[in-house]
């Protein structure tokens, strides 16, 4: 079965920057689109960013973007999130998810990891 | 504010049906993108559990079913269980804004 491993969160101040990893397993990542999609604290869900297969793709929310930058290695199974000129509103537990496309229009995250927390102090 | 609009909150006794309902516009739902909705344990990550408006995957009880019309969906849950307690959260693309769109979420209590 797939799993999903985040590393990377922290504590940073503002206007610093951190880089996430995600480590996948018991999949084939080089085919699937991947995801980061975060969560702040007491709050809901919200989509950040996403990566084709070959990382010639790359698509980001308009709150991020310019700012953060999603990539892969496919030869690690890995897949990034570099985040600078961090804001207290990019407080959130971070999560990297496995993105279905084609069988449904729009896609959806099937495979999620448990979270990595990112706390940006002001 | 999501473009997804969700009721805050449901509730049901043991055993009951309760449904949630995800309300769109014709630049999602209405605009023919799938929904899809999550469960989302306490202190736990989310986790798929109807996808393409009516699917389920692998391992999801079959009290849990989708539907989808017009500019909204609803998931529906018969035969509530304790364990069922937690947020939902539905999901969908938005072409106006041009991203991967999540309901406000609703949390489930079980009576």
């Amino acid at each position: 079965e797939a799993q999903l491993v985040e590393s990377g969160g922290g504590l940073v101040q503002s206007g610093g920057s951190l880089r996430l990893s995600c480590a996948a397993s018991g999949f084939t990542f080089s085919s699937y689109w991947m995801s980061w999609v975060r969560q702040a604290p007491g709050k809901g869900l919200e989509w950040v960013a996403n990566i084709k297969q070959d990382g010639s793709d790359k698509y980001y929310v308009d709150s991020v973007k310019g700012r953060f930058t999603i990539s892969r290695d496919n030869a690690k199974n890995s897949l990034y999130l570099q985040m600078n000129s961090l804001r207290a509103e990019d407080t959130a537990v971070y999560y990297c998810a496995r993105r279905v496309v084609g069988a449904t229009k729009g896609g959806y995250f099937d495979y999620w990891g448990q979270g990595t927390l990112v706390t940006v102090s002001s | 504010q999501s473009v997804l609009t969700q009721p805050p909150s449901v509730s049901g006794a043991p055993g009951q049906r309760v449904t949630i309902s995800c309300t769109g516009g014709s630049s999602n739902i209405g605009a023919g993108y799938d929904v899809h909705w999550y469960q989302q344990l306490p202190g736990t990550a989310p986790k798929l559990l109807i996808f393409g408006n009516i699917n389920r995957p692998s391992g999801v009880p079959d009290r849990f079913s989708g539907s989808k019309s017009g500019t909204s969906a609803s998931l529906a849950i018969t035969g509530l269980q304790a364990e069922d307690e937690a947020d939902y959260y539905c999901q969908s693309y938005d072409n106006s804004l041009s991203g991967w769109m999540f309901g406000g979420g609703t949390k489930l209590t079980v009576l």
